[in-house]
């Protein structure tokens, strides 16, 4: 089975902080997502990447940063952290073009 | 551009009961994918559809790829509360398949 872990369940930041989250993927996926989930607004893709040191903007790239060294770590850089950036986050995987995404189990994260 | 319409957007049923949703497009799919996502939880992929007209079951599961690509079902025999959470149609997007579109989700609540 797929194996999505992201490092943190829960994470309370302050504003202004420099937030990093990080997310492992065991499958050696070429792809690696991030998502932020919030209600009535469903999944809003953030970042992908495709490759290692290879990344797209989504949808919503405003406010954030990625880094993909290494194959199977993606990680989400909030670089100065906002009150409207209080959100689930979520990672994913895929092995290819069309093919199904896998996710972690999130990351609610609290900017205070 | 693409989206994906999920109905009902909600549903509110007896323990027991079967359960009816769909997912449709204007655009064409040729992969349709269901997601589970339970409180607090990532999306956990359900099942993936690959072919028109291709109807595949996966326990008390059964959904299909309509044969006009357009659209998709998925259908829950004889629900029980552990099928609570956020049910979720996607489909590769055009704009880079190795990106998905997601539908807004069809939330599940389950009376014993």
């Amino acid at each position: 089975d797929v194996k999505v872990t992201q490092s943190s369940r829960y994470l309370v930041k302050r504003t202004g902080e420099k937030v990093f989250l990080e997310c492992v993927q065991d499958m050696d996926h070429e792809n690696m997502f991030w998502y932020r989930q919030d209600p009535g607004l469903g999944l809003r893709l953030i970042y992908f990447s495709y490759d290692v040191k290879m990344k797209e903007k989504g949808d919503i790239p405003e406010g954030y940063s990625v880094s993909r060294e290494k194959k199977e770590r993606f990680s989400l850089i909030l670089e100065s952290a906002s009150t409207n950036q209080t959100s689930m986050y979520l990672c994913a995987s895929s092995f290819g073009r069309g093919q199904p995404q896998h996710f972690g189990d999130g990351t609610r994260l609290s900017i205070l | 551009g693409q989206q994906l319409n999920q109905s009902p957007q909600s549903m509110f049923i007896q323990e027991g009961e079967d359960v009816s949703m769909n997912c449709t497009s204007s655009s064409i799919f040729n992969t349709w994918l269901w997601y589970k996502q339970e409180p607090g939880e990532g999306p956990v992929l359900l099942i993936a559809l690959y072919k028109a007209g291709e109807l595949t079951s996966n326990g008390r599961l059964t959904a299909q790829f309509g044969i006009t690509r357009k659209d998709s079902f998925l259908n829950i025999s004889a629900s029980i509360p552990s099928d609570v959470g956020i049910y979720f149609c996607a489909g590769p997007s055009i704009q880079g398949a190795q990106k998905l579109v997601f539908g807004q989700g069809t939330r599940l609540t389950i009376n014993p």
